[in-house]
């Protein structure tokens, strides 16, 4: 089966510098890879999305980049605000409707204002 | 207000008693989930569900069951908790089982302590 790799497990930045987190996956077949943000007590919400066609994806501050051929997805975040001090989690699926995911272990963001 | 809801929120309680943790959703969605949280490992898939009365095991099934009688609702159950699955139990859904890449979405969580 599928095993994604997330690091680090922790990342500690100053408000207004950029924080990236990586992440390596296994199964060659996996065309769909997501990131969930989860704040302190609350539920992973989907921040950005990036299909296997596409090598790169911006929402804003957020950025994805995906290199299919190393097996490696990165979450960028610029400009970092204390508000994005969460824990962040990657996945990685390889079926159609992206629902059959395998999660990477998380990364605790803080950003020290 | 469209939501996946959880029932309990917290519960604590001994080896082995049966114990129902009810998720139910109010989109129509098809795709319904279960994962475990635990530190350093993430999100694990317990069961899913693509549709009504169709369930599987996801990566970590052993100790627990599911159903799916109705579409909106989709109960964990645990016939004999044991300390082990002491965990943050996340239940979620998505429109579509089998089309076009579609985001899960999440309940709020149960935090299981299994004494």
């Amino acid at each position: 089966g599928e095993n994604v790799e997330q690091h680090p497990s922790t990342l500690s930045v100053q408000e207004g510098d950029s924080a990236v987190i990586k992440c390596t996956y296994s199964d060659s077949a996996s065309n769909y890879f997501p990131w969930y943000k989860q704040e302190l007590g609350k539920r992973p919400q989907l921040i950005i999305d990036i299909r296997s066609n596409v090598g790169e994806k911006k929402d804003q501050r957020i950025a994805v980049t995906l290199n299919k051929t190393a097996k490696h997805f990165s979450l960028h975040i610029t400009e970092t605000q204390p508000e994005d001090s969460a824990v962040y989690f990657c996945a990685a699926s390889n079926n159609n409707a992206g629902n059959m995911l395998t999660f990477g272990g998380g990364t605790r963001l803080m950003v020290k204002p | 207000e469209a939501q996946v809801t959880q029932n309990p929120r917290y519960l604590i309680t001994v080896t082995g008693k049966k114990l129902t943790v009810t998720c139910s959703q109010n989109m129509n969605h098809e795709y319904m989930s279960w994962y475990r949280q635990d530190p350093g490992l993430g999100l694990r898939q317990i069961y899913y569900s693509m549709n009504v009365e169709a369930t599987d095991k996801g990566d970590v099934p052993e100790g627990y069951k599911v159903s799916r009688k109705e579409k909106r609702n989709f109960p964990l159950i645990l016939e004999s908790p044991s300390p082990n699955q002491t965990s943050l139990y996340f239940c979620a859904s998505s429109l579509s089982a089998i089309s076009s890449y579609n985001e899960q979405f999440f309940g709020p969580g149960t935090r299981l302590t299994v004494l």
